[in-house]
């Protein structure tokens, strides 16, 4: 059963629009939400990351926001750029053991230029 | 050389073969992690070692044997491997101060059984 939900399996939009990628968790003993991108052929790479004890982080054109109530988080990309198209993979940890990182199955962002 | 390194970036083993694959990181990280991620499932946590002792093994058969010689390498030594396997094997390092700072990833080997 996964414990990290990214419900839509791929996204496209328009350059310079709004992207709105979505995750949901099952795990309430999640404290800490990790957002990795992958291009093609590379490792993820860690884009942005929240703590359970904020609802909002922003770093630059990325912004994540988490709703615990919900068991909810997206991250928002404004503007999208062409080179924002990636595999998005939202994370989930806790402090019980912050090695143990629970990946979601990832969205496929494709911004169209 | 930066960042986290893996070699080979493919593979291709028969199931009676057997392969290693070597993870270095120079980043001064003290733990490493092995990730599996096999097409259209998330990934996989393998197995985690921090300064050099293995602290997780994720239910992980017997037919991956990890080995972490230092700090900086990493290897996944293969067995006897089944065609299932087939997969992008991911290793991460980071530094576990602060307890939740982020993976760095390498850029995978991409493993076929036949």
């Amino acid at each position: 059963d996964q414990q990290v939900k990214q419900n839509s399996p791929s996204l496209s939009v328009q350059e310079g629009r709004i992207s709105i990628l979505n995750c949901d968790y099952t795990n309430s003993m999640f404290d800490y939400f990790l957002w990795y991108k992958k291009y093609p052929a590379e490792g993820p790479t860690f884009l942005i990351s929240i703590s359970s004890i904020k609802d909002k982080n922003e770093d630059g054109r990325f912004t994540v926001f988490l709703n615990k109530s919900a068991k909810h988080l997206s991250l928002h990309i404004v503007p999208s750029q062409p080179g924002d198209s990636a595999v998005y993979f939202c994370a989930a940890s806790a402090q019980t053991s912050y090695d143990k990182v629970i990946f979601g199955p990832g969205t496929s962002l494709s911004v169209i230029p | 050389e930066t960042g986290v390194t893996q070699t080979p970036r493919h593979l291709v083993m028969g199931m009676t073969n057997k392969k290693s694959l070597k993870c270095e990181q120079h980043l001064g990280h003290n733990a490493m992690y092995w990730y599996k991620q096999s097409a259209k499932k998330p990934l996989e946590l393998m197995f985690v070692y921090n300064f050099k002792e293995q602290t997780e093994n994720n239910s992980v058969p017997s037919r991956f044997s990890p080995e972490c010689p230092n700090s900086s390498h990493l290897f996944l030594h293969l067995h006897t491997l089944q065609p299932e396997d087939s997969a992008l094997y991911l290793c991460a390092s980071r530094d576990r101060d602060p307890p939740n700072s982020p993976l760095h990833f390498g850029n995978g080997t991409r493993l076929t059984v036949t």
